[in-house]
């Protein structure tokens, strides 16, 4: 089983819509969990994180974590087109180095 | 700019060359991270470095690899005897290391093709 599990999708939404992307991870030992975005041929940058249980707000994106399933999950409200991109869930580990998940591909069509 | 800045961006090489990437990291950085991304899957942790010193490696690498980061700036990450499977992009990230969750700076990566 892998660490961190997450549909590789792709995921295709209209403009305006509100996008879920979901994790699920296997080690509960770690309590930092992080969002990154990616764009073709770009590097993954850091959308947010979050600690342990709980949800955080970030203008359009609240992420949010459920230890007790050990369910991440991102919400991005008013998607817009320039919101396509590979969306990464990634867990702190030892030495806190992050694991990431496969990546969920996002398409907001106009 | 002063991201995270890696050189090549591509590199097309023969089965059984050597090839060298160069990684440049955010200055006042101290950790240094390698990761390796293949198509449709997230990336995968190689090494770390901690100022100078390589801290962890993973089991997963193989003794073709090999990095280093001399003085703690800039680190290089060579591959010995390529291999087709070696293709992959390979990824570079700094980190400041402060309290909290590790945020790490990714740069555009080094696509290598193995012919």
């Amino acid at each position: 089983q892998k660490e961190v599990e997450q549909d590789p999708g792709p995921l295709s939404v209209p403009e305006g819509a509100i996008v879920s992307l979901n994790c699920t991870y296997s080690n509960s030992a770690f309590q930092y969990f992080m969002w990154y975005r990616q764009y073709s041929r770009k590097g993954p940058e850091l959308l947010m994180y979050t600690y342990s249980s709980g949800n955080k707000e970030d203008g359009r994106f609240t992420a949010q974590v459920d230890k007790s399933s050990k369910y991440i999950s991102l919400f991005i409200r008013d998607s817009q087109p320039s919101d396509s991109a590979t969306y990464l869930c990634a867990r702190e580990g030892g030495s806190y180095i992050p694991t990431f998940g496969r990546g969920t591909s996002l398409i907001v069509h106009p | 700019d002063t991201g995270v800045s890696q050189n090549p961006r591509h590199k097309i090489t023969k089965r059984g060359q050597n090839v060298t990437f160069r990684c440049d990291p955010i200055s006042e950085h101290n950790r240094l991270y390698w990761y390796r991304q293949t198509l449709g899957q997230g990336p995968e942790f190689l090494t770390y470095f901690q100022n100078e010193a390589q801290l962890e490696k993973s089991r997963l690498l193989s003794d073709r690899f090999s990095a280093e980061r001399p003085k703690g700036s800039f680190s290089t990450l060579e591959i010995q005897r390529t291999e087709q499977g070696d293709s992959a992009m390979y990824l570079c990230a700094s980190s400041p290391r402060t309290e909290g969750a590790e945020k790490l700076f990714f740069g555009s990566g080094t696509q290598l093709s193995v012919l």
